[in-house]
């Protein structure tokens, strides 16, 4: 599996952007790279996930290194509301087996938004 | 749909007594997990299952059964509770595919005293 690296906390100011790192230097070829984050006291929720390009949605960018040792997720605005543990997970793209679709969570980094 | 549903929110057990957390997920899909997570921890996959009658263990099955007869439920039982299994449980189910994202229930909190 690949192993991750994330800051353990980072802060922002509200409706400022916030760039969360992630380094994945171990990432095979056919990993996705999936974000998912915590609010407190609830399960984690899906974010983004992408495989080379560049992706979007209506909750964040996700910014992928050309040579895919590293992303950023991108939060444009954040809110109070995004106060959370983000996670960034590799997962296997290609069926291997059937617990090849687990997810493998880290520590994550905690999100702090100041008001 | 209700999503992924879990039951009980919290329950305070003793040691040496058992219990079944109960998840419930009404999207028709396939895949099923669940993990525990510890304080100030990421989650840990106990165990997981494919289908109705395929279940597999994950890092950390020690101290836990599962079942899977249908779609919908996969419960999960706790034999002779000890105090390291204190934490929060969450179950989560994904559709078949290679990349689809995993949808979690609210999680059960449970202490073992």
């Amino acid at each position: 599996d690949a192993k991750t690296t994330q800051p353990n906390s980072m802060e922002s100011n509200e409706e400022e952007p916030v760039h969360l790192p992630c380094n994945h230097s171990t990432i095979s070829g056919t990993d996705y790279i999936h974000w998912y984050r915590q609010l407190p006291s609830q399960g984690p929720e899906y974010v983004i996930h992408g495989l080379t390009s560049n992706v979007n949605n209506r909750m964040a960018s996700l910014a992928i290194a050309e040579d895919r040792k590293s992303s950023t997720l991108i939060l444009h605005r954040a809110t109070l509301r995004d106060a959370a543990v983000y996670y960034c997970i590799p997962r296997i793209g290609t069926f291997s087996g059937a617990g090849s679709y687990q997810l493998t969570f880290g520590k994550g980094t905690k999100l702090s938004v100041i008001p | 749909n209700a999503g992924v549903t879990q039951t009980p929110k919290f329950r305070i057990l003793k040691i040496g007594q058992s219990m079944t957390l109960q998840c419930t997920q009404d999207m028709n899909h396939n895949y099923m997990y669940w993990y525990r997570q510890d304080p100030g921890m990421g989650l840990k996959l106990i165990y997981y299952s494919v289908g109705a009658g395929i279940t597999d263990k994950g890092e950390v099955p020690n101290g836990y059964n599962v079942s899977r007869s249908t779609t919908e439920d996969f419960p999960l039982r706790l034999e002779l509770a000890a105090p390291s299994q204190t934490s929060v449980y969450f179950c989560a189910s994904t559709p078949i595919g290679l990349a689809n994202e995993q949808y979690f229930g609210p999680g059960t909190r449970l202490t073992v005293t």
